[in-house]
């Protein structure tokens, strides 16, 4: 199985802050990688897939960049509406798998 | 629009079962897998397996295989996660997610909202 190592797995930041999520891959998995943003009792939202296409009506400040097995989610500048937890998920292979998760907070 | 809409909360007690159900509205059923994610409490997601609509063919991932089930109704476009002998540690929010490559890249999406199962006696 593919893991996906998230980090960092907990980041305190400030509005309008450069915010960069790491996920790193076991073994290669091209660019098939999404992003999702879930906040607390809510379903997870798709924001990014095929590693930098960003899903229609998710807001330009976020971008994900990456191939292979190095990954990158930016917010480019922290919005109230985006402190929440990020997961990365690969679709390369079966099963698929998820990171553990990157909570970013309020600082 | 493009939506899937989870059946409500349910309370369960050690050893008996449940079924979870996702019905699918605004697009062709058929042609988009579906999957199903579970989230324990305070945990992250955790993938259970996929059914293919058109076929109706499950796959489980390794943790899920015995007690799980997936199954379809296609003539309501809704598909069905089955858990038997429930465990305390089956409590969690399970989710229902279409699997797409539209735009050319495999995602996860839309999700449904969720169904909170708890196991408790």
């Amino acid at each position: 199985d593919i893991q996906l190592t998230q980090s960092p797995s907990f980041l305190s930041t400030s509005l309008g802050d450069r915010v960069t999520v790491t996920c790193r891959a076991s073994q290669g998995i091209s660019s098939d990688l999404a992003w999702y943003q879930q906040k607390p009792g809510k379903a997870p939202k798709l924001l990014i897939y095929a590693a930098s296409t960003l899903q229609s009506g998710v807001p330009s400040r976020f971008s994900g960049s990456g191939s292979g097995t190095e990954f990158t989610l930016t917010i480019s500048s922290l919005q109230p509406e985006d402190f929440a937890t990020y997961y990365c998920q690969q679709l390369n292979s079966y099963p698929r798998t998820f990171g553990q998760g990157t909570k970013v907070d309020i600082k | 629009q493009v939506q899937l809409v989870q059946s409500g909360s349910e309370l369960k007690k050690p050893g008996a079962s449940v079924k979870v159900s996702c019905k699918a509205s605004g697009y062709t059923f058929t042609t988009y897998a579906l999957n199903w994610v579970r989230q324990a409490p305070g945990q992250g997601l955790v993938w259970m397996g996929w059914i293919n609509t058109d076929t109706g063919n499950p796959t489980y991932a390794q943790d899920f295989t015995g007690r799980f089930v997936f199954s379809l109704d296609t003539s309501v476009t809704t598909a069905y996660l089955q858990i038997s002998n429930l465990k305390p540690e089956d409590t969690a929010v399970y989710y229902c997610a279409r699997t797409s490559s539209d735009g050319g890249g495999w995602k996860f999406d839309p999700w449904g909202q969720g169904t909170l199962v708890t196991v408790s006696s």
